[in-house]
C-alpha cells in the first residue's frame, strides 16, 4: 500500500530555533500534500494544505511566516517551524492525496524547550 | 465549514463486547465519510470510507459503519472487538475538495 514517511519523528530544541519537518509519498506521486497540528486529546485540526509548484494554502489563524511550507517535488513536501517557542510544542502530521484517499505519516513530535 | 463530532471521548470495554462509536457531521452537501485508526506509537490508517452506494460499509479487521443521511450520522461497529483494538478511532468527513475535517477521537481500551 501507499506509504508516506515523515521526518524526524521527534526534535527537541531550544526555543528560537526554526525545525524543519519533511514528508514524502514513497511509492507514489502526490500534487497535494496536507499539515495538520493534534494536540494532547484533542482532533488534528488542519494547518495547510501544500501544493507543488505552487504556493501552499493556509487555514484561518494559521500564521504563513511562522509556519514555511515548501512543496518542490511531487513527493516532498516540508515543513518549516521558524523561530520556534514553546507554544508551538505539538504534534505534526503530514499526509499525502492520493486521489481520493489521503496517506498519513507517522508524525512528528515537536518540543520547544 | 463541516465539523464532525465524536460522542465518546473514552470507551472502555472487554474482550468479545461489542463496539459502537457515534460520529455526526454537519454539512448539508455531499460528503464522503472516513472512519481512521491510530494504535498506539502508529500513523493513521484507514478503517473504512463512503463515497456513494449502499450506506452499509464494511473495512477492514471486521469494523463496519453504517451512513443514515437523515441523522447526518456515521456509526461505527465491531460485533465483538480484541485485545487488539484498543487504538485511537478518529471520524472525518470531506466535502468533495479533499480537506478533511476529523472528530476529537474516540479512545477504546480493550480489557483482555
Amino acid at each position: 500500500g501507499a506509504v508516506v514517511s515523515q521526518h524526524p519523528s521527534r526534535v527537541i530544541c531550544k526555543s528560537g530555533t526554526s525545525v524543519k519537518i519533511e514528508c514524502r509519498s514513497l511509492d507514489f506521486q502526490a500534487t497535494t500534500m496536507f499539515w495538520y497540528r493534534q494536540f494532547p486529546k484533542q482532533s488534528l485540526m488542519l494547518m495547510a494544505t501544500s501544493n507543488e509548484g505552487s504556493k501552499a494554502t493556509y487555514e484561518q489563524g494559521v500564521e504563513k511566516d511562522k509556519f514555511l511550507i515548501n512543496h518542490a517535488s511531487l513527493t516532498l513536501s516540508t515543513l518549516t517551524v521558524t523561530s520556534a517557542h514553546p507554544e508551538d510544542s505539538s504534534f505534526y502530521i503530514c499526509s499525502a492525496e492520493d486521489s481520493p484517499l489521503q496517506h498519513f505519516g507517522d508524525g512528528t513530535r515537536l518540543s520547544i524547550l | 465549514a463541516q465539523s464532525v463530532s465524536q460522542h465518546n471521548h473514552h470507551v472502555i470495554l472487554s474482550e468479545a463486547a461489542s463496539l459502537e462509536l457515534g460520529c455526526n457531521y454537519s454539512y448539508g452537501g455531499t460528503v464522503n465519510l472516513f472512519w481512521y485508526v491510530q494504535y498506539p506509537g502508529q500513523h493513521l490508517q484507514l478503517l473504512l470510507k463512503y463515497f456513494s452506494g449502499d450506506p452499509l460499509v464494511k473495512g477492514i479487521k471486521g469494523f463496519e459503519a453504517e451512513f443514515i443521511k437523515s441523522k447526518f450520522s456515521f456509526n461505527l461497529r465491531k460485533p465483538s472487538v480484541q485485545w487488539s483494538d484498543t487504538a485511537e478511532y478518529f471520524c472525518a468527513v470531506n466535502a468533495g475538495d479533499y480537506k478533511l475535517s476529523f472528530g476529537a477521537g474516540t479512545t477504546v481500551t480493550v480489557r483482555a
